[in-house]
């Protein structure tokens, strides 16, 4: 069983639509991550969040908006999404202390359909 | 900067015979290595990873994997494989830098190991 929770599983929307994708992790973990994965493809980095505080936006358009409202929830708020924003959306989290793997624990992930 | 490539994007097998997947990295600092398995439809999860040591790194579900510094490579290896191992395979490094406490880790494309019964 993962340990990291991404709510929903799947969800449809159309391009007008205001929805959030949401994660949560109980490990003690201080740094959160947004991927999006297309089929077939390597997951891609759109987030990082380190202690609550935004670390990376990979140049990701503002139609995706992402909150760490603390140490165990990141959400990613979706407005005006576009078809080709269709994808799994996963979120992964890791430790930060000194000696810090880089290992990601990862969430099964959002399926969005955007329509 | 750092790279990972998986040149087979397609590994068809048979059920219980051996499997390598293979991965070579590029990186101007030490990294450390790591094998991800994808299966349809969930997130990653962890096969096994390499930080330092020993070369040969035993992870689960009886998969394995060699460093070799030399070559930049670190293979992934299975002796016998099941009709379960079907799944996408990704290999990753990440550098020992850590910076703004979070390391940004770098995935190959990824192999689909299709184990044919």
């Amino acid at each position: 069983d993962t340990e990291v929770t991404q709510t929903p599983k799947h969800l449809v929307m159309g391009m007008t639509n205001k929805k959030s994708l949401k994660c949560e992790q109980h490990m003690g973990h201080r740094a959160m991550y947004w991927y999006k994965q297309k089929a077939k493809k390597p997951p891609e980095l759109m987030f990082v969040y380190s202690y609550e505080k935004l670390s990376i936006n990979e140049s990701v358009p503002s139609r995706f908006s992402p909150e760490c409202p603390n140490s165990s929830l990141l959400n990613l708020h979706l407005h005006a999404l576009q078809p080709e924003d269709s994808a799994l959306y996963l979120c992964a989290s890791s430790q930060v202390r000194t000696g810090n793997t880089g290992e990601l624990f990862f969430g099964e992930g959002s399926r969005l359909t955007v329509l | 900067a750092q790279s990972v490539t998986q040149l087979d994007s397609q590994v068809p097998v048979f059920e219980e015979a051996p499997v390598e997947l293979r991965c070579n990295y590029s990186s101007s600092v030490s990294v450390y290595l790591f094998w991800y398995v994808q299966y349809p439809n969930q997130g990653l999860q962890l096969l096994l990873k390499y930080l330092s040591g020993s070369t040969l790194v035993k992870g689960i579900n009886g998969f394995e994997a060699e460093f070799n510094k030399s070559q930049t490579s670190f293979h992934l290896r299975k002796p016998s494989v099941h009709i379960s191992d079907t799944a996408e395979y990704f290999c990753a490094v990440s550098d020992h830098e850590n910076s703004g406490g979070y390391q940004k880790v770098t995935f190959g494309t990824g192999t689909k190991l299709q184990v044919i019964p």
